[in-house]
């Protein structure tokens, strides 16, 4: 069980904008350190899509877009894309940790 | 052009030793951390823990501490990752990656499969 907690699954219709939640506490995204986004297409390594909560490497779409509010970020996905169906993951540093540590992912289907 | 080239599949027997590589190229090697993360089959991705190659410091996840080797020879722009005692639950994708805060350049993976 991660300390950074994500729906597991997610679905929208193309054209239609969903988001995907990363809910933390106090000792990680609450106590100021930045969310990370990644996208994993089946099959293949993560991609970086979110870095400090809301930018985007040069590449990604300004579909994604990220955000931050207390103990819990956001991954937004505005447009569905077939080709967006995947794993995403959020990321944040812990305190409690000397290190990162991964959301349990989230599976976007795409209908 | 950034890359992270990781060494190719292995199969190895419980108990067995093995040491995994990942090959960065277009920037400068010493200069950013790299970090290893691990995926077992149907999993989410974890952190294992990240070096710099510079000086060879070195930060672990406490759920891998001890349990494997992260090391670099800036020479070579190589980073590894290594087991000395393998166990069937090591059977993963291990991706290396560059950075420490985030990861924006990963490399493709490399397979570990440990079955007697």
């Amino acid at each position: 069980q991660s300390v950074l907690t994500q729906p597991p699954s997610v679905s929208g219709a193309p054209g239609q904008r969903v988001t995907i939640s990363c809910t933390g506490s106090s000792s990680n995204i609450g106590a100021g350190y930045d969310v990370h986004w990644y996208q994993q297409l089946p099959g293949t390594a993560p991609k970086l899509l979110i870095y400090g909560n809301s930018n985007r490497p040069s590449g990604v779409p300004d579909r994604f877009s990220g955000s931050k509010s207390g103990t819990s970020a956001s991954l937004a996905i505005t447009g569905l894309q077939a080709e967006d169906e995947a794993e995403y993951y959020c990321q944040s540093k812990d305190s409690s940790l000397t290190g990162s540590v991964f959301g349990g992912g989230t599976k976007l289907t795409v209908l | 052009e950034v890359q992270l080239v990781q060494s190719g599949a292995e199969v190895k027997k419980p108990g067995e030793s093995l040491k995994i590589s990942c090959k960065g190229s277009g920037y400068s090697f010493s200069n950013y951390w790299i970090g290893w993360v691990r995926q077992m089959p149907g999993k989410g991705l974890e952190w294992m823990g990240v070096i710099y190659p510079g000086d060879s410091d070195t930060r672990f996840s406490p759920s891998f501490q001890g349990q494997v080797t992260i090391s670099a020879d800036k020479s070579i722009s190589t980073a590894y990752l290594q087991w000395s005692s393998l166990k069937a639950s090591d059977t993963a994708m291990y991706y290396c990656a560059r950075g420490n805060h985030y990861f924006d350049y990963w490399g493709q993976g490399t397979l570990v499969t440990v079955s007697s």
